[in-house]
């Protein structure tokens, strides 16, 4: 089942913040975020790992709820570089031997931000 | 730029016909998935090979099927091309099958008619 992501979509002016939230209804070991712009691949911003772990390259922090099986994304003092939509990919605990179940995307959110 | 190619870009087919989309995964990767992306949704996942061998699946028919050859790059194929099948279809490699951060090429833009 694909994780819920809110809002659908934001317009933000340049220099505010944005929140973006993903929340699973399955115990989760990892989210993924994505942002995607028009005709172009997925790029990645933040994986967040069960037990705390993060890792990002971004000036993007992120946090994970593993009780609530909840993500947020958070976007400060946003540029005009940050427009594009936004998915959550999740990967839910695996069983004993289990293969790969790869990533569930989120709908995505569209964040426009205007000068 | 991730490192990731596909190829075609773009591709347009008919209804019944098969098609073969290609991905060379970035250097060091030995795992790559297969995802299929509609307009207007998020990425669905297709297939995984690590190795060259499938390491798993998701909820798509057996006419959906794939390569990896020793090289890491794969190929996904699709029989009997069907409308539905209209989509962006996503490749993304890691460097291990795990728990790892997937790089995703820019896609091969398939329409059927």
């Amino acid at each position: 089942q694909q994780p819920v992501q809110s809002p659908q979509a934001v317009i933000l002016r340049e220099g505010e913040d944005a929140v973006i939230n993903c929340s699973s209804s399955k115990a989760l070991y990892s989210v993924h975020w994505y942002r995607q712009k028009h005709g172009e691949a997925p790029v990645f911003l933040m994986i967040l790992l069960k037990g705390g772990e993060q890792k990002g390259h971004e000036k993007i922090s992120a946090s994970f709820n593993e009780k609530k099986q909840q993500s947020s994304l958070y976007l400060t003092a946003s540029q005009l570089s940050y427009s594009g939509t936004y998915f959550c990919g999740t990967e839910s605990l695996r069983g004993l031997g289990g293969g790969a179940d790869g990533l569930t995307f989120g709908k995505g959110t569209h964040l426009i931000i205007q000068p | 730029e991730t490192g990731v190619t596909q190829s075609p870009t773009h591709l347009i087919k008919t209804r019944g016909q098969q098609v073969t989309l290609r991905c060379s995964s970035q250097s060091g990767h030995n795992t790559v998935s297969w995802y299929q992306q509609a307009l207007g949704q998020g990425p669905q996942f297709i297939f995984q090979y690590y190795r060259e061998e499938e390491n798993g699946r998701g909820n798509f028919p057996p006419r959906f099927s794939g390569l990896q050859f020793p090289n890491y790059s794969s190929e996904l194929n699709v029989n009997a091309l069907e409308l539905d099948d209209s989509a962006l279809y996503l490749c993304a490699s890691s460097w291990d099958r795990g728990i790892n951060i997937q790089y995703f090429g820019a896609g091969t833009r398939l329409s059927v008619l």
